[in-house]
């Protein structure tokens, strides 16, 4: 069954390097997002990427933040100058047509900013 | 703005016994809303998709309603075993065409052999 992948699965960094996540979504997905998930919080939506381009960004995703898809394969969440309280769980998911179906999340990244 | 609220925070049943978990959202104009499980240290694992014109959505032991107009919905799940022991998380697709979901603070299960 397809899968979204994602890598590295923990990265350590740190305080003001740059950062930068990888996703390989489901290949017939057309819509990308990236989540993320401080310790014993809620999950929460850091934007939406449809047709190269960004749908919608939550505040968090300021400067600091880009998304890029480089070829037709990967998916990639870029943090600058990254700071302690970046630390957190980032997931990558993919949809296949849509907003209004169903979101598959990939395994998460880890990130710990010592 | 959409707030997704989860409860219990925490449930422990035993073996066998058939159990609901809560999602309420205070904004009722959604596409859909998604139940989701995470183990711990781990990723989202899809359970059922509802969308906002269905009532209900089956998948095996779970059952997922849906009640847009109250902002509640509810996943059922028949004779429960250890294996079902993980958090559950509902999230609320806003009616956009962004995709944003909205995440509750989900439910954490415990079921005892």
């Amino acid at each position: 069954e397809p899968e979204v992948t994602q890598t590295p699965s923990h990265q350590v960094t740190q305080m003001g390097q740059e950062v930068i996540l990888r996703c390989v979504p489901i290949s017939n997905h057309l819509y990308f997002y990236w989540y993320r998930q401080i310790l014993g919080q809620k999950v929460e939506f850091l934007v939406s990427f449809y047709n190269n381009e960004i749908s919608e960004k939550s505040e968090i995703f300021d400067d600091q933040f880009s998304v890029e898809r480089p070829d037709g394969s990967n998916f990639t969440l870029k943090i600058r100058s990254t700071k302690l309280e970046d630390s957190a769980m980032y997931f990558c998911a993919s949809s296949e047509e849509g907003s209004w179906t169903e979101q598959y999340f990939g395994p998460g990244t880890r990130l710990t900013v010592t | 703005k959409q707030e997704v609220t989860q409860i219990p925070a925490a449930l422990s049943v035993p073996e066998g016994e058939n159990l609901v978990l809560n999602c309420s959202f205070t904004d009722s104009a959604i596409y859909n809303l998604q139940w989701f499980r995470q183990d711990p240290g781990k990723g989202l694992t899809s359970l059922l998709l509802i969308q906002s014109s269905q009532r209900e959505q089956t998948s095996g032991r779970l059952n997922a309603s849906l009640d847009k107009s109250s902002g509640r919905s509810t996943l059922y799940i028949a004779a429960s075993q250890p294996g079902d022991s993980a958090t559950y998380l509902c999230a609320v697709n806003k009616a956009s065409n962004t995709g944003k979901l909205i995440f509750g603070q989900g439910t954490t299960l415990q079921v005892k052999p």
